[in-house]
């Protein structure tokens, strides 16, 4: 079945730790995001990719990296400068924005970071 | 300027209820897109609608219904004779042109539905 896949799902993170989440999609789209949730909150852009080898920083990108080398994967490392890393990541992609259509954004499953 | 307000944080209701989800944006582009996506407990957010600011007709999806108004910039998503199984936060987003040249979604920060039994 096509869909976007997030690993680990749960993860425990050190203090100082760099980690990364894992995300893969089959659905041969082009843009590729992250985003973060907080309890009770909504979503907040953290980095895009329209393209391969190419990325863009979003809302919150402070703390974060991520890398595009694959069309399918978007890898999302959280490292020690990000302070407070706790929260719910979502890994989502659709068709490549153009200048005339904004294309619907289709959403992975989602990880649980946790700073132990 | 580009926003989403969902003004209900939590709403609950009782099962075979009909509820209606809020959605008011702000956009200053003529040409955008509306969505509304459903977050089960599970995590995963599930699209359900996307419509464009030229195509004002109401749609029906089952139990699901969708009234975009453009006079007044929403659009509102009404659940009929709701179930348990619509108990999730909803999500309403925005898509347009914004600043830099290619579209960007923003999301709403969600409305919790809590359909009891």
């Amino acid at each position: 079945d096509g869909g976007i896949t997030q690993s680990p799902k749960y993860l425990f993170r050190k203090e100082g730790q760099n980690v990364t989440l894992s995300c893969e999609q089959n659905l041969n789209h082009d843009a590729m995001y992250w985003y973060r949730q907080d309890p009770g909150q909504g979503l907040r852009l953290i980095y895009y990719s329209q393209i391969v080898n190419d990325f863009q920083k979003g809302d919150i990108a402070e703390g974060y990296s991520v890398s595009r080398e694959k069309k399918e994967s978007f890898p999302l490392t959280v490292t020690s400068a990000q302070k407070n890393p706790t929260a719910f990541y979502l890994c989502a992609s659709s068709k490549r924005d153009g200048a005339v259509s904004g294309n619907t954004i289709y959403f992975g499953e989602g990880s649980w970071l946790t700073v132990v | 300027a580009q926003k989403v307000t969902q003004a209900q944080t939590e709403i609950s209701v009782v099962e075979k209820e009909d509820v209606t989800l809020d959605c008011v944006y702000e956009t200053r582009d003529t040409t955008y897109y509306l969505f509304w996506y459903k977050q089960p407990p599970s995590g995963e957010l599930v699209f359900l609608i996307r419509r464009n600011s030229f195509d004002e007709q109401n749609e029906i999806s089952g139990r699901y219904s969708w009234n975009f108004q453009k006079s007044t910039s929403s659009f509102n998503f009404t659940i009929t004779a709701s179930q348990v199984v619509d108990s999730a936060v909803y999500f309403c987003a925005l898509s347009d042109l914004g600043k830099t040249g290619g579209f960007k979604t923003i999301f709403g920060a969600g409305t919790r539905l809590f359909v009891k039994a």
